[in-house]
């Protein structure tokens, strides 16, 4: 079946850059969408088809996409930011959706 | 206000069975794809299930194939997922989900989750 790699973890200071990456042989092909979760909470999107931000999420939020890698980059991270953040997208056909393994982002 | 709320987990022992149901507010389900994701303790987010918006055609993934089944009430705004051969590795948070608002295929709209718990 198929699958999307994330790291498991990354951490930043406050006020620095966060970049987690996400790969699959599909990602050429079908968009990415990036979550946001915290502890005993649903998960929020905060990013989707690759690089749009929804409405209500703060602009130091982007994502970017390079072939088989699609990056989610929190710029000037915040405590708040600290969370669970995971990559979805779908397999080639677009039939089947995946879910990356999920980064843990440690604000120091 | 738009909202998912799902029911029906609890305590079942191994080659159980369970029906979750997910009931709509605030939306008609009708004409959305609605899915399941599960989430075990600790663990992250797996895609379960799919369901088309008039009900004929349902994907899985492999870990509950033949398994577990989908299914919609559009006139109850309720979806559901009947679970059998319960297998521990099964122990998650059950989700449904879907996108509802203009983004693309984003799970937008999540509910509370419900708890299933596979032991004997």
């Amino acid at each position: 079946s198929y699958e999307v790699t994330q790291p498991p973890s990354v951490s930043v200071s406050p006020g620095q850059t966060a970049r987690i990456t996400c790969s699959g042989d599909a990602l050429p092909k079908q968009y990415a969408y990036w979550y946001q979760q915290k502890p005993g909470q649903a998960p929020v999107v905060v990013i989707y088809k690759d690089s749009e931000r929804p409405s209500g999420i703060p602009e130091r939020f982007s994502g970017s996409s390079s072939g088989t890698t699609v990056t989610l980059t929190i710029s000037g991270v915040q405590a708040e930011d600290e969370a669970d953040y995971y990559c979805q997208s779908a397999d080639s056909s677009g039939t089947y959706r995946v879910f990356g393994g999920g980064t843990k982002l440690t604000v120091l | 206000e738009v909202q998912l709320v799902e029911s029906g987990g609890g305590l079942v022992q191994p080659g159980g069975s369970l029906r979750l149901s997910c009931a709509a507010s605030g939306f008609t389900i009708s004409t959305y794809w609605m899915h399941w994701v599960r989430q075990a303790p600790g663990k992250g987010l797996v895609w379960v299930s799919r369901i088309n918006s008039d009900g004929s055609n349902t994907n899985y993934a492999d870990s509950v194939k033949g398994r577990f089944t989908i299914s919609r009430d559009n006139a109850k705004n309720t979806l559901y997922l009947q679970m059998n051969s319960l297998r521990v590795e099964d122990t998650a948070v059950y989700y449904c989900s879907t996108y509802y608002g203009d983004y693309g295929d984003a799970f937008d709209i999540w509910g509370l989750g419900t708890m299933v718990t596979v032991s004997s």
